[in-house]
């Protein structure tokens, strides 16, 4: 299968704190797994990435963990603030194919 | 650069006619992908191809959404004919290659069908 469930589908946590997206593959082939954040009436946008060859990745607030025996990838946010509230997609490909598959959303919004 | 363009931002159907949306892939991106968005299902991948070439036909979106790529700079995404349920928000996107994973997004095509 190819399909990416991504939980929790709608999540509120109040500013300061730090929120977290869980994604599951099914593709074991999969070794690129990117993360794209929407704003409201934008396009979805690259945030972080990461792959296989890495478990855990981390830029400017944001952190990104890989397990591949579980087939199980996260996101964290820390420190959240207004400005992160969006949807966020996980997704996963195979370099090999390029074809990206996503996951079905989550939306964040961080509370004053 | 530009970045990936697609036409028209909305459009409004009746149930049963044909539609054709437009992409404009970022210049020098061999891939390109359709994605239909929607509030449930989230990001569904309709069709992607590889340097021109269809690698991927979009499963169960095949018998009524046909897309074509006839030159490395223009994709089209037909939807024949229309149903209410088709209605979301149309995404293309492209991507440099294989090494180059990440992928730019065009604004979107709203479709609305009646």
């Amino acid at each position: 299968g190819e399909q990416v469930e991504q939980l929790p589908s709608i999540l509120r946590v109040q500013e300061g704190s730090s929120a977290s997206i869980n994604c599951t593959y099914e593709n074991s082939a999969s070794n690129y797994f990117p993360w794209y954040k929407q704003e409201p009436g934008e396009n979805p946008k690259l945030i972080i990435d990461i792959r296989s060859n890495m478990e855990r990745k981390q830029t400017q607030g944001l952190i990104v963990l890989l397990d591949k025996k579980a087939k199980r990838f996260s996101l964290h946010i820390t420190d959240t603030q207004p400005g992160d509230s969006a949807m966020y997609f996980c997704a996963a490909s195979e370099t090999n194919t390029n074809k990206v598959v996503f996951g079905t959303g989550t939306r964040l919004q961080v509370l004053p | 650069d530009a970045g990936v363009t697609q036409t028209p931002r909305h459009e409004v159907a009746e149930k049963g006619q044909t539609i054709i949306l437009k992409c404009e892939p970022v210049s020098g991106h061999n891939d390109l992908f359709w994605y239909r968005q929607t509030k449930i299902q989230g990001l569904e991948l309709l069709s992607y191809f590889r340097s021109k070439s269809l690698m991927e036909d979009g499963g169960a979106f095949k018998d009524r959404f046909k897309a074509e790529m006839l030159n490395s700079s223009f994709s089209t995404l037909k939807i024949q004919p229309t149903e209410p349920k088709d209605s979301a928000v149309y995404l293309c996107a492209s991507s440099q290659d294989i090494s180059q994973n990440t992928l730019y997004f065009g604004a979107g095509t709203r479709l609305s069908v009646l």
